[in-house]
């Protein structure tokens, strides 16, 4: 049974560029969350996708977006990169039948230089 | 914004040493979590409490709920090498969104 999985592992971009990372939930799982976590820190709340709808948002500007697949996977996207957005992106899923519990993916690495 | 402040920040013990983490927030959760990050990997879950007061044990490890549902610690007893890592809180609210706290980073030295 294949866990969390997100893709890339790693990535480089530049300031004013766009990135798409992508995240496929455990199998059985209906709901997808995206986590910033910059480092030394605790992972920060983005957004939740739960039937293809963001049902969640954390404080985070609209360059922060995101979708869901009909197959429950998903993709963040985040345009106008600033140095800022350097930090592991984490994707959490779950299933809302259930007991909320999430299981993380190892995350996607992103620096913006 | 909900925030859980974890303390201490930075642990550095001798193996076979205990040590308490605590959790606090001014706010109320329906559900409080425990997880453990290792560099480069996702948090992994060790254990969710869910009602007042609730007290659960993972071998080692201990974890209770505060009455109110505020606040939470988890307490390890003769740590190991195996223990060191980046614990962190997580309190979910009634809306299902799950706030982290800050991260306690542990490192036991053989």
């Amino acid at each position: 049974d294949a866990g969390v999985t997100q893709s890339p592992t790693h990535l480089i971009k530049t300031r004013g560029q766009q990135v798409t990372l992508r995240c496929s939930p455990k199998s059985g799982h209906d709901t997808v969350s995206w986590y910033q976590q910059a480092l030394g820190q605790g992972p920060q709340f983005i957004f939740q996708y739960y039937e293809e709808e963001e049902r969640q948002r954390g404080n985070f500007p609209d360059r922060f977006s995101g979708h869901q697949f009909p197959n429950y996977s998903s993709e963040l996207n985040v345009n106008a990169l600033l140095l800022g957005d350097s930090a592991l992106y984490l994707c959490a899923s779950s299933n809302r039948a259930g007991k909320n519990i999430q299981y993380f993916g190892a995350g996607t690495r992103l620096s913006v230089l | 914004t909900q925030l859980l402040e974890q303390s201490p920040q930075f642990l550095s013990i001798q193996e076979g040493e205990n040590l308490t983490v605590y959790c606090n927030s001014s706010s109320v959760f329906s559900s409080l979590q425990w997880y453990r990050q290792e560099p480069g990997e996702g948090p992994v879950l060790l254990v969710t409490v869910v009602t007042g007061g609730e007290v659960k044990k993972l071998k080692r490890l201990t974890f209770q709920f505060g009455d109110a549902r505020k606040d939470s610690s988890l307490h390890i007893t003769a740590a190991q090498p195996g223990d060191t890592g980046l614990y962190l809180c997580a309190g979910e609210n009634t809306g299902n969104q799950f706030y982290f706290g800050t991260g306690t980073s542990l490192t036991v030295i053989p």
